[in-house]
Protein backbone atom coordinates (compact mmCIF):
# COMPACT_ATOMS: atom_id res chain seq x y z
CA UNK A 1 0.00 0.00 0.00
CA UNK A 2 1.34 3.24 -0.78
CA UNK A 3 2.23 5.75 1.90
CA UNK A 4 3.31 9.06 2.23
CA UNK A 5 4.34 10.78 5.19
CA UNK A 6 5.73 14.83 5.86
CA UNK A 7 7.90 15.77 8.45
CA UNK A 8 9.99 18.86 9.18
CA UNK A 9 9.25 22.14 11.67
CA UNK A 10 5.90 23.17 12.70
CA UNK A 11 7.30 26.38 13.61
CA UNK A 12 9.59 29.19 10.84
CA UNK A 13 10.14 32.33 11.97
CA UNK A 14 9.48 34.72 9.05
CA UNK A 15 11.62 35.51 6.97
CA UNK A 16 13.79 32.13 7.13
CA UNK A 17 12.99 28.85 4.86
CA UNK A 18 10.14 26.04 5.49
CA UNK A 19 11.87 22.87 4.84
CA UNK A 20 9.96 19.56 4.61
CA UNK A 21 10.21 15.78 3.48
CA UNK A 22 8.14 13.54 2.39
CA UNK A 23 8.96 9.49 2.78
CA UNK A 24 7.15 7.33 0.48
CA UNK A 25 6.75 3.69 0.64
CA UNK A 26 4.62 0.85 -0.96
CA UNK A 27 5.48 1.92 -4.60
CA UNK A 28 7.52 0.62 -7.45
CA UNK A 29 8.44 1.75 -10.63
CA UNK A 30 8.62 5.63 -10.08
CA UNK A 31 8.22 6.85 -13.48
CA UNK A 32 4.44 6.86 -13.94
CA UNK A 33 4.76 9.53 -11.38
CA UNK A 34 4.93 13.21 -10.35
CA UNK A 35 5.48 13.88 -6.54
CA UNK A 36 3.38 16.69 -5.54
CA UNK A 37 3.08 19.39 -2.37
CA UNK A 38 -0.15 21.08 -1.62
CA UNK A 39 -1.41 23.51 0.55
CA UNK A 40 -4.05 24.76 2.55
CA UNK A 41 -4.70 27.77 5.04
CA UNK A 42 -6.26 27.42 7.92
CA UNK A 43 -10.27 26.84 6.93
CA UNK A 44 -9.47 27.46 3.18
CA UNK A 45 -9.21 25.80 0.50
CA UNK A 46 -6.58 24.16 -1.51
CA UNK A 47 -3.54 25.43 -3.21
CA UNK A 48 -0.94 23.41 -5.72
CA UNK A 49 2.44 24.19 -5.46
CA UNK A 50 4.51 22.44 -7.59
CA UNK A 51 5.52 18.88 -8.57
CA UNK A 52 8.87 16.77 -9.80
CA UNK A 53 9.19 13.37 -12.31
CA UNK A 54 11.38 10.83 -11.75
CA UNK A 55 14.06 12.54 -14.10
CA UNK A 56 14.01 15.62 -11.90
CA UNK A 57 12.12 17.86 -14.02
CA UNK A 58 9.81 20.47 -11.80
CA UNK A 59 6.94 22.15 -12.35
CA UNK A 60 6.01 25.07 -9.69
CA UNK A 61 3.14 27.62 -9.64
CA UNK A 62 3.84 31.10 -10.83
CA UNK A 63 3.00 32.97 -8.09
CA UNK A 64 4.87 30.61 -5.26
CA UNK A 65 8.06 30.18 -8.42
CA UNK A 66 10.46 32.58 -6.87
CA UNK A 67 10.40 30.90 -3.47
CA UNK A 68 9.94 27.32 -3.98
CA UNK A 69 12.29 24.46 -4.57
CA UNK A 70 11.73 20.99 -5.00
CA UNK A 71 14.17 18.22 -4.94
CA UNK A 72 14.10 14.13 -5.18
CA UNK A 73 15.87 11.33 -3.57
CA UNK A 74 14.95 8.38 -5.26
CA UNK A 75 18.13 6.39 -3.12
CA UNK A 76 15.88 7.55 0.17
CA UNK A 77 12.90 7.25 -1.58
CA UNK A 78 11.77 10.92 -0.45
CA UNK A 79 11.12 14.52 -2.23
CA UNK A 80 11.48 17.55 -0.55
CA UNK A 81 9.95 21.39 -0.02
CA UNK A 82 11.88 24.11 0.33
CA UNK A 83 9.98 27.60 0.51
CA UNK A 84 11.73 30.23 1.17
CA UNK A 85 11.56 34.25 2.80
CA UNK A 86 8.30 32.83 4.67
CA UNK A 87 5.51 35.10 5.88
CA UNK A 88 2.24 34.76 7.57
CA UNK A 89 0.79 33.79 4.55
CA UNK A 90 2.56 31.05 3.92
CA UNK A 91 0.97 29.59 7.38
CA UNK A 92 -0.53 26.24 6.20
CA UNK A 93 -1.14 22.81 6.27
CA UNK A 94 1.32 21.29 3.88
CA UNK A 95 0.42 18.13 2.19
CA UNK A 96 2.76 16.02 -0.41
CA UNK A 97 0.83 13.33 -2.92
CA UNK A 98 1.70 11.18 -5.76
CA UNK A 99 -0.13 12.03 -9.03
CA UNK A 100 -0.39 9.26 -11.03
CA UNK A 101 1.15 10.69 -14.59
CA UNK A 102 -1.52 8.60 -17.28
CA UNK A 103 -4.72 9.71 -15.06
CA UNK A 104 -3.79 13.00 -13.69
CA UNK A 105 -4.83 13.06 -10.45
CA UNK A 106 -3.54 12.93 -6.82
CA UNK A 107 -4.03 9.46 -6.34
CA UNK A 108 -2.45 9.44 -2.64
CA UNK A 109 -1.98 11.89 0.08
CA UNK A 110 0.22 11.92 3.38
CA UNK A 111 -1.56 13.75 6.49
CA UNK A 112 -0.28 16.37 6.20
CA UNK A 113 2.03 18.82 8.55
CA UNK A 114 0.63 22.08 9.76
CA UNK A 115 3.81 25.11 9.45
CA UNK A 116 3.62 27.94 11.08
CA UNK A 117 5.10 31.49 10.53
CA UNK A 118 5.98 33.35 13.39
CA UNK A 119 6.90 37.06 13.58
CA UNK B 1 -4.21 30.02 -14.52
CA UNK B 2 -7.52 28.33 -15.20
CA UNK B 3 -9.88 29.50 -12.68
CA UNK B 4 -12.40 26.42 -11.11
CA UNK B 5 -15.93 27.47 -9.86
CA UNK B 6 -17.86 25.31 -7.76
CA UNK B 7 -21.66 25.92 -7.24
CA UNK B 8 -23.26 25.11 -4.99
CA UNK B 9 -20.09 26.50 -2.02
CA UNK B 10 -22.62 24.39 0.72
CA UNK B 11 -25.40 21.77 -0.02
CA UNK B 12 -27.57 20.70 2.78
CA UNK B 13 -28.68 17.03 2.20
CA UNK B 14 -31.11 14.85 3.47
CA UNK B 15 -29.40 11.46 4.39
CA UNK B 16 -30.57 8.79 1.80
CA UNK B 17 -31.31 12.13 -0.95
CA UNK B 18 -29.19 12.75 -4.18
CA UNK B 19 -26.11 15.53 -4.24
CA UNK B 20 -25.03 17.52 -6.93
CA UNK B 21 -22.22 20.07 -7.20
CA UNK B 22 -21.35 21.63 -10.24
CA UNK B 23 -17.55 22.23 -11.25
CA UNK B 24 -17.04 25.03 -14.25
CA UNK B 25 -13.40 25.83 -15.68
CA UNK B 26 -12.31 29.41 -16.98
CA UNK B 27 -11.10 27.51 -20.06
CA UNK B 28 -11.47 24.14 -21.90
CA UNK B 29 -9.88 20.90 -20.07
CA UNK B 30 -9.06 18.80 -23.21
CA UNK B 31 -5.21 18.40 -22.93
CA UNK B 32 -3.01 18.07 -26.35
CA UNK B 33 -2.81 14.36 -25.65
CA UNK B 34 -6.84 14.45 -25.73
CA UNK B 35 -7.04 13.54 -22.22
CA UNK B 36 -9.06 15.51 -19.95
CA UNK B 37 -7.22 16.02 -16.63
CA UNK B 38 -10.42 16.65 -14.31
CA UNK B 39 -10.64 14.80 -10.94
CA UNK B 40 -12.78 15.34 -7.60
CA UNK B 41 -11.45 15.10 -4.47
CA UNK B 42 -13.53 14.50 -0.80
CA UNK B 43 -11.71 15.54 2.68
CA UNK B 44 -13.46 14.72 5.30
CA UNK B 45 -13.34 16.88 8.75
CA UNK B 46 -9.21 16.99 9.89
CA UNK B 47 -8.68 14.61 6.85
CA UNK B 48 -6.45 14.57 4.10
CA UNK B 49 -8.10 15.21 0.83
CA UNK B 50 -8.61 11.76 -1.06
CA UNK B 51 -9.33 11.41 -4.73
CA UNK B 52 -12.66 10.18 -6.02
CA UNK B 53 -12.76 10.41 -9.39
CA UNK B 54 -10.35 11.29 -12.05
CA UNK B 55 -10.27 12.38 -15.47
CA UNK B 56 -13.67 12.98 -15.91
CA UNK B 57 -15.61 9.97 -15.04
CA UNK B 58 -13.69 7.12 -13.30
CA UNK B 59 -13.96 6.05 -10.18
CA UNK B 60 -10.51 5.73 -7.82
CA UNK B 61 -10.01 2.28 -6.20
CA UNK B 62 -12.32 1.41 -3.21
CA UNK B 63 -14.89 4.72 -4.31
CA UNK B 64 -18.42 3.45 -3.72
CA UNK B 65 -20.27 3.46 -6.91
CA UNK B 66 -23.13 6.40 -5.65
CA UNK B 67 -20.14 8.72 -6.90
CA UNK B 68 -20.23 9.54 -10.57
CA UNK B 69 -18.83 12.14 -12.21
CA UNK B 70 -20.08 13.70 -15.59
CA UNK B 71 -19.22 16.65 -18.02
CA UNK B 72 -17.02 17.90 -20.79
CA UNK B 73 -15.22 20.98 -22.37
CA UNK B 74 -16.04 23.34 -18.69
CA UNK B 75 -18.41 21.87 -17.20
CA UNK B 76 -18.64 19.19 -14.96
CA UNK B 77 -20.56 17.38 -12.62
CA UNK B 78 -20.45 15.47 -9.17
CA UNK B 79 -23.10 13.24 -8.21
CA UNK B 80 -24.25 11.26 -4.93
CA UNK B 81 -27.02 9.25 -5.69
CA UNK B 82 -27.84 8.82 -2.13
CA UNK B 83 -25.97 10.44 0.71
CA UNK B 84 -24.52 8.89 3.89
CA UNK B 85 -23.48 10.16 6.93
CA UNK B 86 -20.23 9.22 5.93
CA UNK B 87 -20.31 11.85 2.70
CA UNK B 88 -20.26 14.42 4.94
CA UNK B 89 -16.97 17.06 4.51
CA UNK B 90 -15.75 19.09 1.40
CA UNK B 91 -15.86 18.39 -1.92
CA UNK B 92 -12.96 20.31 -4.37
CA UNK B 93 -12.41 19.86 -8.14
CA UNK B 94 -9.25 20.17 -9.63
CA UNK B 95 -7.89 20.39 -13.21
CA UNK B 96 -4.33 19.20 -14.04
CA UNK B 97 -4.56 19.97 -17.58
CA UNK B 98 -2.54 22.95 -17.60
CA UNK B 99 0.17 24.26 -14.81
CA UNK B 100 -0.45 25.60 -12.69
CA UNK B 101 -3.20 23.33 -11.51
CA UNK B 102 -5.94 24.48 -9.53
CA UNK B 103 -8.98 23.76 -7.27
CA UNK B 104 -12.13 24.50 -6.88
CA UNK B 105 -12.83 26.67 -3.88
CA UNK B 106 -14.68 23.54 -2.60
CA UNK B 107 -18.10 22.89 -1.64
CA UNK B 108 -19.54 21.72 2.08
CA UNK B 109 -21.79 18.97 2.07
CA UNK B 110 -23.90 18.37 5.12
CA UNK B 111 -26.64 16.73 6.29
CA UNK B 112 -29.96 18.69 7.22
Amino acid sequence: QVQLQESGPGLVKASETLSLTCAVSGYSNSSGYYWGWIRQPPGKGLQWIGNINHSGTTYYHTSLKSRVTISLDTSKNQFSLKLSSVTAADTAVYYCARQDRNWGALDYWGQGTLVTVSS
Amino acid sequence: EIVMTQTPLSSPVTLGQPASISCRSSQGLVHSDRNTYLSWLQQRPGQPPRLLIYKISYRFSGVPDRFTGSGAGTDFTLKISRVEAEDVGVYYCMQATQFPYTFGQGTKLEIK
